[in-house]
């Protein structure tokens, strides 16, 4: 089945304590990224990946590292959370071909609680 | 910048009711619009549209992409109170694929 699993679904942390949010896709997909959603904001891009070692900010990166060191996993790395960043995060992916992204395929969201 | 702007914000009917749901756009580089329905969890895929004037249909839904005017409408004929829900609008451009999403609209469908 196709999907983006993502990891944990649920985390409560405290301020300053680096975290990791796993996420994983077994489409062979290209372009991974990930967003943050808050009430009244919408979806935000955070980065995105275009494929392995190739990573960009997106929208709103500050506070937040990613990598891409193969092809089907993408993590989030806060490295010092702040209560600003508790959010509802996805990752998504998707592949692109003749001039046009695929639809995205969403995991199935982490949310992440900054005390 | 990239920017999507959906109209209205918040929706309330009554079931039966038709609606429609609106998407504009200002993107370098057009790519494609795609829409989702997000209930308490993942956002799912309803329809991308690439071509202007072209419908895409599902059911009760449908959604058509105007290029010129740079917007889109998805409509939800006789609704229903499974309908409810946020719907996002995302357009794909620019040289990176970037994807930017509207603020939603939330649906409600009252029985």
């Amino acid at each position: 089945e196709a999907q983006v699993t993502q990891n944990p679904r649920y985390l409560i942390t405290v301020t300053g304590k680096k975290l990791t949010v796993t996420c994983s896709q077994n489409m062979n997909h290209e372009y991974m990224s990930w967003y943050r959603q808050d009430p009244g904001l919408g979806l935000r891009q955070i980065y995105y990946s275009m494929n392995v070692e190739v990573t960009d900010k997106g929208d709103v990166p500050e506070g937040y590292k990613v990598s891409r060191k193969e092809k089907r996993n993408f993590p989030l790395i806060l490295e010092s959370p702040s209560p600003n960043q508790t959010s509802l995060y996805f990752c998504a992916s998707s592949t692109y071909a003749g001039g046009t992204n695929t639809e995205a395929f969403f995991g199935q969201g982490t949310r992440l609680t900054v005390v | 910048e990239d920017k999507v702007v959906q109209s209205p914000l918040s929706l309330v009917v009554h079931e039966g009711d038709t609606v429609t749901l609106n998407c504009s756009y200002e993107v370098t580089n057009f790519r494609s619009l795609l829409w989702y329905k997000q209930e308490k969890k993942a956002p799912t895929f309803l329809f991308m549209l690439t071509s202007s004037g072209i419908e895409k249909k599902s059911g009760r839904l449908s959604s058509i992409l105007d290029k010129k005017e740079l917007f889109s409408i998805l409509n939800i004929t006789a609704t229903q109170t499974g309908d409810s829900a946020v719907y996002l609008c995302g357009v794909s451009g620019g040289s990176n694929y970037k994807l930017t999403f509207g603020k939603g609209t939330l649906l409600t469908v009252n029985p």
